[in-house]
């Protein structure tokens, strides 16, 4: 099993709601990653998860909080997000982290803020 | 650092070739590409290494030039299946907590 799931698929938000985006794989990959993409624009790297620990954090507003409650599980909570954060996020897996590895990505969640 | 890549669009008939460029300002230790279809989500394509290791699908080909911390990926007898954006990643040393950048993209059509 090569895949990655992210749940929901679009996410619409006002401004003032907090929700949370979930990514999981069962590849046994120990990094995870979360990026975001916005249209015609390559994907920017916003969190890295090694081993379950946070090892970038690439400066990312603190109204986006990342979580892995495992190995298998990435989560990203959003809370008084802005209109600009609309964008595709991507979710990623790779064995270990590090540039020999491949990333996996999952389908993403296309978010939208009003 | 982002790396730039050229050309930013390109155009293709069924069957030719293509060659697509990644360039960096600072040295390389790998080079990852992957390619990304409208609507979904990029997949992996290959990685080179410093030392000429390779890894990826062997219908692709590319090379890295470490001197020039250049990359290229080579897309011959193109297929429609091959349309879509092209993104080379870099990361300019291993597990050193510094950024995977992806390059600018180029978007890559084929036509029959």
């Amino acid at each position: 099993d090569t895949e990655v799931t992210q749940t929901p698929k679009h996410l619409v938000m006002g401004m003032t709601n907090k929700k949370s985006l979930k990514c999981e794989q069962h590849m046994g990959h120990r990094a995870m990653y979360w990026y975001k993409q916005k249209a015609k624009k390559p994907p920017e790297l916003m969190f890295v998860y090694s081993y379950e620990k946070l090892s970038i954090n690439e400066s990312v507003p603190s109204r986006f909080s990342p979580e892995c409650p495992n190995s298998s599980l990435l989560n990203l909570h959003l809370h008084a997000l802005q209109p600009e954060d609309s964008a595709l996020y991507l979710c990623a897996s790779s064995q270990e982290r590090g540039t020999n590895y491949e990333q996996y990505f999952g389908p993403g969640t296309r978010l939208t803020v009003t | 650092q982002q790396p730039v890549q050229s050309p930013q669009a390109v155009i293709l008939r069924e069957g030719e070739d293509a060659v697509i460029n990644c360039s960096s300002s600072k040295a390389l230790y790998s080079v990852h590409w992957y390619r990304q279809k409208h609507g979904e989500a990029p997949v992996f394509l290959m990685i080179l290494l410093k030392g000429g290791e390779q890894k990826g699908h062997e219908k692709i080909s590319a090379s890295f030039n470490e001197k020039k911390q250049q990359s290229s990926l080579y897309l011959t007898a193109s297929q429609l299946s091959y349309s879509g954006t092209y993104f080379c990643g870099t990361e300019d040393a291993p597990n050193t907590g510094n950024q995977f950048y992806f390059g600018t993209g180029t978007s890559l059509t084929v036509i029959p």
